[in-house]
């Protein structure tokens, strides 16, 4: 399985604001996540960053919002963009292995005052 | 529109007995099921997974059930332990072409406590 890291861990910003969290893998991966929970919710999937490539976002999320860079085969970051209470959530990256189940990363605690 | 539903958000289970976590789903497309568990302030860890074209996976204490004409898979505990107690979530996946499976979608978890 890949050891995932991400940064900040956990952050407290102000409406208006945006903040840049990175995902950093310890092997070269094709397929990165990017996923979402939501107080008392479950994980969705906010976009798909293959390297090379624009990311690919779900129903619901723009990239006006949520911009993704996704640089190399062992990094990514989500930017969160002037940012509303209702940002408030979990960001969690994650990676696709090649026996397809997918490893996530510890999370992004993200408060919005 | 919930594609994959966990109906019961948590269960209690006696230390050494069988805990049974269960997960429907509607979407035909999906092949490709996993479980994993969270504890608070982690990310998700892997626990299991199964392909449509077997209805059971074992690994240690863990063995996944799948029920693909009553679109229903269940993930069983045995025997379970005080540090099973977690969130479980169920995840699901169609083949997207290529090498990946790509997006989960995930039902919305299952408090387990398993009290000594």
């Amino acid at each position: 399985s890949a050891v995932i890291s991400q940064k900040p861990s956990r952050d407290i910003c102000q409406r208006g604001t945006s903040l840049t969290i990175q995902c950093q893998v310890d092997s070269q991966v094709t397929m990165m996540f990017w996923y979402r929970q939501q107080p008392g919710q479950s994980l969705t999937l906010i976009a798909t960053a293959n390297q090379g490539s624009e990311a690919t976002y779900e129903s619901g999320f723009v990239i006006d919002k949520f911009p993704i860079s996704r640089p190399n085969l062992t990094f990514s970051t989500l930017t969160v963009s002037n940012m509303s209470p209702e940002d408030s959530s979990i960001y969690l990256c994650s990676v696709e292995a090649e026996t397809y189940e997918q490893y996530f990363g510890p999370g992004t605690r993200l408060t919005v005052t | 529109d919930q594609q994959v539903k966990q109906n019961s958000p948590s269960l209690s289970v006696q230390e050494g007995r069988i805990s049974i976590l269960n997960c429907d789903y509607t979407n035909s497309m999906f092949d490709y099921f996993l479980w994993y568990k969270k504890y608070p302030a982690e990310g998700p860890t892997f626990l299991i997974s199964i392909s449509s074209i077997k209805d059971k996976n074992e690994d240690g204490r863990f063995t996944v059930f799948l029920n693909k004409s009553a679109k229903h898979l269940s993930l069983h505990i045995v025997p379970s332990q005080p540090g099973d107690s977690a969130v479980y979530f169920c995840a699901a996946s169609g083949y997207a072409g290529g090498t990946s499976y790509g997006k989960l979608t995930f039902g919305q978890g299952t408090i387990l406590t398993v009290h000594p």
